[in-house]
């Protein structure tokens, strides 16, 4: 079975500049969930999808970040502009929902200098 | 606010050791806890779904163990191996099937 995907890998951009990312869940999953994770703390859930619909993003910082999951399958997240204290880790996970475990992808690792 | 505190923060053992981490959490309108594994340049991978109070599971040398009514959860490794390396992390639902996570313990297994 394949593994959630995400790309890019690393992203290194200054400040003000936009960024995009991407992730392609689990095959069959409904839900999806966008995190960030900054140096030292945990991961932090910014968006919540069923679907194509926005279950929770009570935690994403609106005037600067959006994300979208057309059609119920993949999704992008983007930052514009983006801030240094932006630079961290973004992680897109999958599950069936419920109290499922979640399957993480690999994860952004992103710089803004 | 949810606050989901692990500790110890980061622990080093030499392989062989047994070691333990503790994840707490509040303990009102309990729906599920989450343990993962994330290694370095890895995806976190998930080891434990616990839902009941009292409940213990275990996977090879790990174990996990809930107590919701007093909001804790002890994770166990019995004879640590350096592949055992890794941050572990813990998460708490409450509902809406949303993971507030703690900032987990790294832990260090030395040959």
């Amino acid at each position: 079975e394949a593994g959630v995907a995400q790309s890019p890998r690393y992203k290194i951009i200054e400040k003000r500049q936009s960024v995009a990312f991407w992730c392609n869940p689990i095959s069959g999953h409904a839900t999806l969930y966008w995190y960030q994770q900054i140096l030292g703390q945990g991961p932090k859930l910014l968006i919540q999808f069923q679907n194509n619909g926005v279950v929770d993003d009570s935690q994403l910082p609106k005037d600067r970040f959006s994300a979208e999951r057309l059609k119920g399958v993949d999704s992008t997240l983007k930052i514009q502009p983006a801030k240094l204290e932006d630079s961290a880790v973004y992680l897109c996970a999958s599950s069936s929902g419920g109290d499922n475990e979640q399957f993480f992808g690999p994860g952004t690792r992103l710089t803004v200098l | 606010i949810l606050n989901v505190e692990q500790s110890p923060q980061s622990l080093h053992v030499q392989e062989g050791d047994s070691t333990n981490f503790t994840c707490s959490f509040p303990s009102s309108n309990f729906y599920a806890l989450h343990w993962y594994r994330w290694e370095t340049a890895k995806s976190p991978e998930a080891l434990f779904v616990m839902t009941l109070n009292g409940d213990e599971k275990k996977k090879g040398r790990i174990s996990a163990t809930l107590n919701t009514k007093e909001g804790y959860s002890y994770l166990y490794i019995k004879g640590s191996q350096p592949e055992d390396s890794a941050t572990y992390l813990c998460a708490f639902i409450r509902g809406f099937q949303k993971l507030v996570f703690g900032t987990g313990t790294r832990l260090l297994v030395s040959p």
